[in-house]
């Protein structure tokens, strides 16, 4: 059974280009997270879908960041223009059963760095 | 905000030792608790989910517990193996659907 999938695995790009994250959760999952690690901030929840709406936003940065979930199998996480504060891993991560009390599972990220 | 903090930030023992991970955390209103263990260069894997209405959860060597009152938790894993050693991290979600993580225990397992 195949995990959550993310693509690419790095990322190396100059500042002020955009950038495209991709993620394929579990089949089946209706929950869909992105996340972002630093060794300073730790790990963070950037925004999370349930049945591939929005559902809190909050934690995306700046409005350089956007993140869109056309269907169930398929989400991005988009940042134009990026910088180099924005050089971090980001995990996109899924779970199932219609609540919030459901393990998540992680893809194995993307690491981004921004020259 | 909720604040979620792990101690140690970092642990090394020799393999067969029994030991525990501490987390804690500053506002009780949560849905549940998980552990999750990080290898190098690899997402989360989920080991143990506590809902708040738990007091424990065990799968094999690995038990964690869940003190709602006073915010902490705790895992315990027993006789410890080199396989073990990664970073183990606590993540707390709020009743404000909101998902908090600590900055995690670096656990090294000696041969």
């Amino acid at each position: 059974d195949a995990g959550v999938i993310q693509s690419p695995r790095h990322e190396v790009t100059e500042m002020g280009q955009e950038v495209t994250l991709r993620c394929k959760p579990i089949s089946g999952h209706d929950y869909l997270f992105w996340y972002r690690q630093t060794m300073m901030r730790g790990l963070e929840l950037l925004i999370y879908f349930n049945n591939n709406v929005p559902i809190d936003d909050s934690g995306m940065p700046e409005d350089r960041f956007s993140a869109k979930m056309p269907n169930a199998s398929f989400s991005t996480l988009k940042i134009q223009p990026s910088e180099p504060r924005d050089s971090a891993v980001y995990f996109c991560a899924s779970s199932s059963g219609g609540s919030l009390n459901q393990p998540q599972h992680f893809g194995d990220g993307t690491r981004l760095s921004i020259l | 905000k909720q604040e979620v903090t792990q101690i140690p930030a970092a642990l090394s023992v020799p393999e067969g030792e029994n030991l525990v991970l501490n987390c804690s955390f500053t506002d009780s209103a949560i849905y549940n608790l998980q552990w999750f263990r990080q290898d190098p260069g690899k997402g989360l894997t989920s080991l143990l989910l506590i809902q708040s209405s738990q007091r424990e959860q065990t799968s094999g060597r690995l038990n964690a517990s869940l003190d709602k009152s006073s915010g902490r938790s705790t895992l315990y894993i027993a006789a410890s193996q080199p396989g073990d050693s990664a970073t183990y991290l606590c993540a707390v979600s709020g009743t404000g659907n909101q998902f908090y993580f600590g900055t995690g225990t670096s656990l090294t397992v000696i041969p």
